[in-house]
C-alpha cells in the first residue's frame, strides 16, 4: 500500500462528459503529480502541484485541468470527453519538490464509450 | 521523441538467478534515475532510485548501476524470485524541471520456478 488513494477505481462515461478524478497524496507529501498510461503512449506526465501550486506541466490537453486544494488532495477534471480519452490515470505523491521517489496510487481506470 | 529507453520488451530469467534489466537514455540533462515494478491492476511501485553523482546504489536484493559516458543504467536482481516477475520501469528526471518523471516503455519479467 503505498498510502496514494485514488477515486474512483473505474469510470465508464460517454464521449462529450467531464468527469473529475480524484487524489489523496501520502501523509506529509506535499507534491501531487499527475500521469496517464495508454496502450500506446506508456506513462505520460500530465501535470504537478506543489503545496497549492502548479509546478510543472506535460502534454496536458486543454480540455484537461487540475488543482490541489488546502488539504492537499487534488483532483484532474477532463472534459468534452473523447474515444482516445480513454486511458489509466496515475497520481503520484513526493515529499517535496526535488528528487524525490514518487509513491503511486493504483489509477482510476476511464473508459470512454 | 523518446528520451528513455528500454530495448528489451521482455526478459525470462530461471529462481535464484540473477535478473538484468537495462535502459538508455538521450538527455544529458537527466540528473535522478528511478525504477519502479509495477503488477497488475496496480500503480508502479518505487524500487530504487541512483543521483547522477553515484553510479551504483544497493538495497537489499537490488542495485541500480548508472554509466553516465554511456547514458546508459541497469537494475540488478539478485536472486531472482518468482514474485518478481513483474512490469519494471526505468525512470528519470532534471531537478530543474522539477520532479516530473520520464517512463521507459517497460519490460516484463518473469521468473521461472
Amino acid at each position: 500500500d503505498s498510502g496514494v488513494t485514488q477515486t474512483p477505481k473505474h469510470l465508464i462515461t460517454a464521449t462529450g462528459q467531464r468527469v473529475t478524478l480524484r487524489c489523496s497524496p501520502r501523509s506529509g507529501d506535499l507534491s501531487v503529480y499527475w500521469y496517464q498510461q495508454s496502450l500506446d503512449q506508456g506513462l505520460q506526465f500530465l501535470i504537478q502541484y506543489y503545496n497549492g501550486e502548479e509546478r510543472a506541466k506535460g502534454n496536458i490537453l486543454e480540455r484537461f485541468s487540475a488543482q490541489q486544494f488546502p488539504d492537499l488532495h487534488s483532483e484532474l477534471n477532463l472534459s468534452s470527453l473523447e474515444l482516445g480519452d480513454s486511458a489509466l490515470y496515475f497520481c503520484a505523491s513526493s515529499r517535496d519538490n526535488i528528487n524525490q521517489p514518487q509513491h503511486f496510487g493504483d489509477g482510476t481506470r476511464l473508459s470512454i464509450l | 521523441d523518446q528520451q528513455v529507453k528500454q530495448n528489451s520488451p521482455s526478459l525470462s530469467v530461471q529462481e535464484g538467478r540473477i535478473s538484468i534489466l537495462n535502459c538508455d537514455y538521450t538527455n544529458s540533462m537527466f540528473d535522478y534515475f528511478l525504477w519502479y515494478k509495477k503488477y497488475p491492476a496496480e500503480g508502479p511501485t518505487f524500487l530504487i532510485s541512483i543521483s547522477s553523482i553515484k553510479d551504483k546504489n544497493e538495497d537489499g536484493r537490488f542495485t541500480v548501476f548508472l554509466n553516465k559516458s554511456a547514458k546508459h543504467l541497469s537494475l540488478h536482481i539478485v536472486p531472482s524470485q518468482p514474485g518478481d516477475s513483474a512490469v519494471y520501469f526505468c525512470a528519470a528526471s532534471v531537478k530543474e524541471y522539477g520532479n516530473k518523471l520520464v517512463f521507459g516503455a517497460g519490460t516484463i519479467l518473469r521468473v521461472k520456478s
